[in-house]
């Protein structure tokens, strides 16, 4: 079975720092795109950027540049979304997905990791 | 980068047929996917490439495409489609519509 495992929920105080990870299974994690979108309480999704684990090859939004580092670790096949320095807005739910190769969309989800920041 | 815009919400009653539309610039010249999401869950592939459904998604969600507007069509709406719609651009923007949320009267 094709699925992606993320780390549990976090509780941070701002200014500290936190990674979260999204575990691949049952495919080739090196072949495909991973995405990280965020979903804000209450609000739509939101597209942070994406890696391909093969390479390393990054890409990120606009919004996002800067702000967040993706990585992965292909010996693992895990990904991974860090922060340096959390605000309280960073307090979200963060989504992991693999792009489906020949523009299939983001064809397979991982469960959520809910990240609170507050002092 | 550029903006997908929905309608906030959609409501039909069961067995009609829902149109959730997607408006932007680039659309015509983009592929575009459509995801739904439940209360609780993470969201779920129902179209890609405009108008392909993936296996295991049901026969009534269709998509297609219009000049800047992309159109998902739930016909025969069931009470267990009530959930939010969110289109996204096949390009290496991303970007995804504000999200539409469809309920079943």
């Amino acid at each position: 079975e094709v699925q992606l495992v993320q780390s549990g929920a976090e509780v941070k105080k701002p200014g500290e720092s936190l990674k979260i990870s999204c575990k691949g299974s049952g495919y080739s994690f090196t072949s495909y795109w991973i995405g990280w979108v965020r979903q804000m309480p209450g609000k739509g999704l939101e597209w942070m950027g994406i890696i391909y684990p093969g390479d390393s090859d990054t890409r990120y939004s606009p919004s996002f540049q800067g702000q967040v580092t993706i990585s992965a670790d292909k010996s693992i096949s895990t990904a991974y979304l860090q922060w340096s320095s959390l605000k309280a807005s960073d307090t979200a739910m963060y989504y992991c997905a693999r792009h489906g190769s020949n523009l299939t969309g983001m064809d397979v989800w991982g469960q959520g990791t809910t990240v609170t920041v507050s002092s | 980068s550029y903006e997908l815009t929905q309608p906030p919400s959609v409501s039909v009653s069961p067995g009609q047929t829902a149109r959730i539309t997607c408006s932007g610039d680039a659309l015509p010249k983009q592929y575009a996917y459509w995801y739904q999401q439940k209360p609780g869950q993470a969201p779920v592939l129902v179209i890609y490439k405009d108008s392909e459904r993936p296996s295991g998604i049901p026969e009534r969600f269709s998509g297609s495409s219009s000049g800047t507007t992309v159109t998902l069509t739930i016909s025969g709406v069931q009470a267990e489609d009530e959930a939010d719609y969110y289109c996204q651009s096949a390009d290496s923007s991303g970007v995804f519509g504000g999200g539409t949320k469809l309920t079943v009267l």
